[in-house]
């Protein structure tokens, strides 16, 4: 299995948008609406933002949003704020009923 | 909300075995999926594997030759052991709650675990 492929980095502007894309095969992404995408600040635990491809976990703000579209997903950033500097992760189920990761995106807030 | 906390040896020798476990507090315990996930320093997330109450595992291909999850309910708590662990293994652990498809909703910490003689 290989790690869903994600850009390495990603950067914006306060106030602005910005999207991560998720790259995986018909045998995860593709197939299944099970796409989760997490925030990691330096030295914590990653937090859930987005589960089953577009939900919002209760407290996460609806500046972030997810979708997908075939093997790839996306997560959007929208009104970008310093806070929102972090690694962020996808992972999907997959056919073997394994959870795959992506190799992580930094984002940073100019 | 969820709590876990992971606890073990920080420092294990190579080719020896890992072992951690993880204390869940704050609400349910059955009807969940329980995770190990780790990452080395400056690396990406890697599932390890999960465990049900029921015990019945899941792991991840590429590491299934070398572990081993169990739990005991009755201590809110689910355990981790890697065998034959190298200088690769050094990673922080990651203990979770997981829910159908995968997702995340609950984690630890995570401990560090240096693979050194």
């Amino acid at each position: 299995q290989s790690a869903l492929t994600q850009p390495a980095s990603v950067s914006g502007s306060p106030g602005q948008s910005i999207t991560i894309s998720c790259t995986g095969t018909s045998s995860d992404v593709g197939d299944y609406n099970y796409v989760s995408w997490y925030q990691q600040h330096p030295g914590k635990a990653p937090k859930l933002m987005i589960y089953d491809v577009s939900n919002r976990p209760s407290g996460v703000s609806n500046r972030f949003s997810g979708s997908k579209s075939g093997n790839t997903a996306s997560l959007t950033i929208s009104g970008l704020q310093a806070e929102d500097e972090a690694d962020y992760y996808c992972s999907s189920y997959t056919a073997s009923s394994t959870v795959l990761f992506g190799g992580g995106t930094k984002l940073t807030v100019l | 909300q969820v709590q876990l906390q992971e606890s073990g040896p920080g420092l294990v020798k190579p080719s020896e075995t890992l072992s951690l476990t993880c204390t869940v507090s704050t609400g349910s315990f059955s009807g969940y999926f329980w995770s190990w996930i780790r990452q080395p320093a400056g690396k990406g997330l890697e599932w390890i594997g999960r465990i049900y109450a029921s015990g019945s595992t899941t792991y991840n291909p590429s590491l299934k030759s070398r572990v081993t999850m169990s739990i005991d309910t009755s201590e809110n708590q689910f355990s981790l052991r890697l065998s034959s662990v190298t200088a690769a293994d050094t990673a922080v652990y990651y203990c979770a709650r997981e829910l159908y498809g995968g997702n995340c909703d609950g984690w630890g910490q995570g401990t560090l675990v240096t693979v050194s003689s």
